[in-house]
């Protein structure tokens, strides 16, 4: 099965700082298989990015993915108070579906 | 608008089992496949289940492989989760959502609120 490992587990930043938060899968995959995900605390996760690189409706352009091969990139330009949350990665061709285990985006 | 509806919170013994309702409300269940994922207290997300709702094949992960099981109401709107052999490490939040085809890619778009299942005895 594919493994996604992302780094840092915690991130603390300050507001207005870039954020970025990597993604490794275990093994080569096309980066159209690659989303993003944000949960904010008491609340269910939401897409962001998907097919690799590709904002969800309503995703501000302060996010940002890329990444090819095994290593992927959330970028987040400019950090807003309201991004300071969860962040998961995940493939989304293969079953079973693998999640990366996160990374915590704090504010500092 | 594609809403994801999912059934109110329960409390469960060690041992029993829990069945989980989904819906989708502006849209046909049945015209994008299903996946179960679940959050522990604490925790990050963990993946389980895959349903075809127009099919009804399934793909599971090994971890839950058997003791999963889904049904279908008649009228197709709805479908149950069932997770039986209960125990703590079950106590979690039940996500239902619903991936849309993009091309090659199937991201998980259109999310339930979760449901919590508490485990105690």
């Amino acid at each position: 099965d594919i493994v996604l490992t992302q780094t840092p587990a915690t991130l603390s930043l300050s507001p207005g700082e870039r954020g970025t938060l990597s993604c490794r899968v275990s093994q080569s995959l096309n980066s159209h298989y690659i989303s993003w995900y944000q949960q904010r605390p008491g609340q269910a996760p939401r897409l962001l990015i998907y097919g690799g690189y590709i904002r969800a409706t309503g995703i501000p352009a302060r996010f940002s993915a890329s990444g090819s091969g095994t290593d992927f990139t959330l970028t987040i330009s400019s950090l807003q108070p309201e991004d300071f949350a969860f962040y998961f990665c995940q493939q989304d061709f293969y079953l079973p579906r693998a999640l990366g285990q996160g990374t915590r985006l704090e504010i500092k | 608008q594609v809403q994801v509806v999912q059934s109110g919170a329960e409390v469960k013994k060690p041992g029993a089992s829990v069945k989980l309702s989904c819906g989708v409300s502006g849209g046909s269940i049945s015209e994008s496949p299903m996946h179960w994922l679940r959050q522990a207290p604490g925790h990050g997300l963990e993946w389980m289940a895959w349903v075809d709702t127009a099919n009804a094949a399934t793909y599971f992960s090994e971890v839950f492989q058997d003791r999963l099981t889904f049904t279908r109401d008649r009228s197709a709107t709805t479908i149950y989760m069932e997770l039986g052999g209960l125990t703590s490490a079950d106590t979690a939040t039940y996500y239902c959502v619903r991936e849309t085809a993009y091309g090659e890619t199937w991201p998980l778009e259109f999310w339930g609120p979760g449901t919590r299942v508490t485990v105690s005895s």
